[in-house]
């Protein structure tokens, strides 16, 4: 989703229950993509990742799926904990990023995620 | 191990200290990062090491001075900072720079006064 002023969209469910995290992304160039979990007052933690030359990766519990038609990103983490509480950030990476310095990540505006037990 | 460690974990310091923060990870990785976070915002990107040179500066301000004395460290001397120099600063490193996964350190909350 999209963050406006100093507000981060956020997504409340039950524990238990499944979730979607979307990102869109702008640079249609971009053929790697990160998901990263931000506890608060740590560093972002790597998730899961995904190369464009596939659109779906399965970790432990989570998902990630890729759509390059309407450059769309999502993240399913299934059956969420408290311990997933957190905010997620999706990275981008080109090769055209940062005019012509190959390889940096562009990081979406973020998706807080809260737990109710 | 992809563990990225980064010191002090807090720092207060003035506007006319001079302080450096230090980014350790021993996973062999040739590419290192400085980035800047503010509350409720993501990382944004100050600077990138390289095989041990400044491959990208962010045009961050020179009160900023990065250093990379050997592949396994990654320093960031503060001089003459402002308060709205006040966030998270994250170190993270990856085997290269190209499409590569960054890993990320715990940070440093750098507050001035």
């Amino acid at each position: 989703g999209e963050s406006v002023g100093l507000h981060l969209p956020t997504l409340s469910v039950q524990e238990g229950d499944n979730s979607i995290i979307n990102c869109a992304y702008s640079n249609s160039a971009s053929d790697y993509f990160i998901w990263y979990k931000q506890e608060s007052g740590k560093g972002p933690q790597f998730i899961i990742d995904i190369r464009s030359n596939m659109d779906k990766r399965q970790g432990q519990r989570v998902t990630v799926l890729l759509n390059k038609t309407v450059k769309h990103l999502s993240l399913q983490i299934a059956a969420t904990q408290p311990g997933d509480s957190a905010v997620y950030f999706c990275a981008e990476n080109s090769l055209m990023n940062y005019g012509g310095s190959q390889g940096n990540l562009i990081f979406g505006k973020g998706t807080k995620l809260s737990v109710k037990p | 191990d992809t563990e990225v460690t980064q010191t002090p974990k807090h720092l207060v310091m003035g506007m006319t200290n001079k302080k450096s923060l230090k980014c350790e990870q021993h996973m062999g990785h040739r590419a290192m990062y400085w980035y800047k976070q503010k509350a409720k915002k993501p990382p944004e990107l100050m600077f990138v090491y390289s095989y041990e040179k400044l491959s990208i500066n962010e045009s961050v301000p020179s009160r900023f001075s990065p250093e990379c004395p050997n592949s396994s460290l990654l320093n960031l001397h503060l001089h003459a900072l402002q308060p709205e120099d006040s966030a998270l600063y994250l170190c993270a490193s990856s085997q290269v720079v190209r499409e590569d996964t960054q890993y990320f350190g715990p940070g440093t909350r750098l507050t001035v006064l």
